[in-house]
């Protein structure tokens, strides 16, 4: 079945040690994103990859980088994560004809020890 | 930009009732409104979306309708089950992405 793969499902990380999230897909769509999402509150954007067209929001902090090696896979990096780092974070993707039907991975739940 | 106002935050219903769920948004150029569906640890899941073309969608128990003039959509589940405790956002499109509301925690008691 065609999907959206998110590695690891669960991470830990210290305080300040970077960390890397991935994101994998096998829909073939151009639009990969990267959200934030903390308890009880709405996916928030961080930034998104038209094709290897990077798209970063106005809000999102230095620290979160990102990076599209090919159609399949995007990387989130967090370069020094904080305690307020700890989230879910959501992968999604879409076509480049339909961006807004965006179909998610099953998230990374982020802990920041 | 576009805002997206959803409520209840909260909603009850007993197994068999039906829940509604209410959503309005800002921007009149929006043309695209998704709902998803997320469970307790799980990435959040698009059960039912609505263009601006038609009022309203139906696909078994859930529909949504659309009132471009007044800016609002709804979702409305029928014979609700326990399987339907989740939370639910609504989103409206904006450009290249989607802007979503707040969410709808609901809890179907058999």
């Amino acid at each position: 079945d065609a999907m959206v793969i998110q590695n690891p499902r669960y991470q830990v990380t210290q305080f300040g040690k970077p960390v890397t999230l991935s994101c994998s897909q096998t829909l073939n769509h151009n639009v990969m994103y990267w959200y934030q999402q903390k308890s009880s509150q709405a996916p928030k954007l961080l930034f998104h990859y038209y094709d290897k067209d990077f798209n970063n929001e106005a809000d999102t902090p230095d620290n979160f980088q990102s990076r599209r090696p090919n159609t399949s896979f995007c990387f989130l990096d967090i370069r020094s994560p904080g305690l307020g780092d700890a989230a879910m974070y959501l992968c999604a993707t879409s076509s480049g004809t339909a961006f807004y039907e965006q179909y998610f991975g099953p998230g990374t739940r982020l802990t920041v020890t | 930009g576009e805002n997206v106002e959803q409520h209840p935050s909260t909603l009850s219903v007993q197994e068999g009732d039906s829940a509604v769920i209410k959503c309005t948004y800002s921007d009149s150029a929006s043309n695209y409104f998704p709902w998803y569906k997320q469970e307790l640890g799980k990435g959040p899941q698009l059960i039912i979306d609505i263009r601006s073309n038609v009022g309203e969608k139906k696909d078994q128990r859930i529909a949504v309708t659309l009132n471009k003039t007044a800016k609002h959509f709804s979702l409305h589940i029928t014979e609700t089950q326990p399987e339907d405790s989740a939370v639910y956002f609504c989103a409206a499109e904006d450009t290249d992405k989607l802007i979503f509301g707040t969410g709808t925690r609901l809890q179907v008691f058999p």
